[in-house]
């Protein structure tokens, strides 16, 4: 049971490149999250999913793309890297919940991945 | 969507409690609050959750006033383990992208 997994761990890019990182999860979680942490700075999300299929966006869409084909697997794209987009990037599951079982509904965080575009 | 006010940094000694307040004034009806750890090159870390008076689990601690604008983490005991940053987070736990983490408080436990 690895919980959330994310591949690569890190990563250089030059400004122009494209890349795409890779969560998989195995909890069976509906909810999926892409974040960015600069340094000093908490998370910001980037984009998110609900479920299989669907896809939404979250603060700080803009440059990024994401899939989810399968629901154990959320992908982000970085279609022309550019240097601002050097970060820390987390990827969170979450599991769904009735309203009436609402309780210390929480997210599950992948250990990160560094990338650095030069 | 409701914005978290929280200290920069804290300092403490073990086996002191420590308390790290959030303030949250716009919190609405359906928000709940959640309290996140997060270590040098790890993700966050769920702590503790609640929406009213006070919840208790077996690592810390939220007290909620009846107004809902503030919460308050302890952690009963700190050690240098406890050294970290921890997050306040406030949203309708029932809408996926609607919490938002703020810069978090950096608590330096020493010994």
């Amino acid at each position: 049971n690895a919980g959330v997994t994310q591949t690569p761990k890190f990563r250089v890019l030059k400004t122009g490149q494209s890349m795409t990182l890779l969560c998989a999860q195995d909890m069976n979680h509906e909810y999926m999250y892409w974040y960015r942490q600069d340094p000093g700075m908490g998370l910001r999300l980037i984009h998110y999913s609900v479920g299989e299929g669907t896809t939404a966006k979250g603060e700080v869409p803009d440059g990024y793309n994401v899939s989810r084909l399968k629901k154990q697997n959320f992908l982000l794209g970085l279609e022309s890297a550019a240097p601002s987009q050097t970060s820390v990037y987390f990827c969170a599951t979450k599991t769904y919940l009735d309203k009436l079982e609402a309780t210390n509904e929480k997210l599950f965080f992948g250990s990160g991945t560094q990338l650095s575009v030069l | 969507l409701a914005k978290t006010t929280q200290p920069i940094s804290m300092d403490s000694y073990e086996g002191q409690e420590v308390n790290i307040t959030c303030s949250h004034n716009n919190i609405a009806t359906n928000d709940y609050i959640t309290w996140y750890q997060q270590f040098p090159s790890q993700g966050p870390r769920f702590i503790i959750q609640g929406y009213k008076t006070k919840v208790t689990n077996e690592v810390a601690s939220l007290f909620i006033p009846a107004d809902r604008k503030s919460s308050t983490l302890s952690l009963p005991r700190v050690s240098l383990s406890d050294t970290a940053v921890y997050y306040c987070l406030v949203g309708d736990i029932q809408d996926a992208g609607k919490s938002t983490f703020g810069d978090g408080t950096t608590l330096t436990v020493k010994p």
